[in-house]
């Protein structure tokens, strides 16, 4: 079946530690997109690509940083600097114009 | 001013009402428009897209834009138990390269026997 997979489901990190989320996906989108949702909150963009090899920063990309060198791969990397990492972290892609489609999350913890 | 805005509820409606979810946006030549539906604990579904003015019906929902207004509403008739979730505006704005959204922080959305 073709969808969004992320991996792992739930993580934690410990103080100093970087973590990566996985993000996959085989509907062979353009473009792909990590969010942050904090409880009660809405979804804030971090990063986007729309291309292979090249990425942008969202409105809080601050302590994130990601890659695309597969088209069907967009890895989040929730390092050291990022303070406040405990939320529920969201990929999504999408092609053209066309609506956004979501993973099942990823949720991140601070051990 | 937020750009996308939604009221956060708890919005509680009977089953089989008429649930009415609202959303107004800042910039006035948006042009696409979406509705998410959101469990607890799980990640938004795509429920109905919206691009020009007028009504647009999928079902049980209808999604009506007025872009003069800037506002964008999701109705949901017969309202069912397994319609409580967290309902998300999300709104292509100006600017807004490579696709990207501008989500509301959502409206719950519980519907009561």
């Amino acid at each position: 079946d073709g969808g969004i997979t992320q991996s792992p489901k739930y993580l934690f990190r410990k103080e100093g530690q970087n973590v990566t989320l996985s993000c996959e996906q085989n509907l062979n989108h353009d473009a792909m997109y990590w969010y942050r949702q904090d409880p009660g909150q809405g979804l804030r963009l971090i990063y986007y690509s729309q291309i292979v090899n090249d990425f942008q920063k969202g409105d809080i990309a601050e302590g994130y940083s990601v890659s695309r060198e597969k088209k069907e791969s967009f890895p989040l990397t929730v390092t050291s600097a990022q303070k406040n990492p405990t939320a529920f972290y969201l990929c999504a892609s999408a092609v053209g114009d066309q609506p956004q489609h979501f993973g099942d999350g990823t949720r991140l913890s601070i051990l | 001013q937020k750009e996308v805005e939604q009221n956060s509820g708890p919005l509680s409606v009977p089953e089989g009402a008429i649930a009415s979810l609202n959303c107004t946006y800042s910039d006035r030549v948006s042009q696409s428009f979406f509705w998410y539906r959101q469990y607890s604990g799980k990640s938004p579904e795509l429920i109905m897209s919206i691009y020009s003015n007028g009504d647009k019906e999928d079902g049980r929902f209808t999604a009506q834009l007025n872009k003069a207004s800037q506002y964008v509403s999701l109705l949901i008739r017969d309202s069912q138990p397994s319609d409580s979730a967290t309902y998300l505006c999300a709104v292509k704005l100006r600017g807004g390269g490579g696709n990207k959204l501008t989500f509301g922080t959502g409206t719950q959305l519980k519907v009561e026997l």
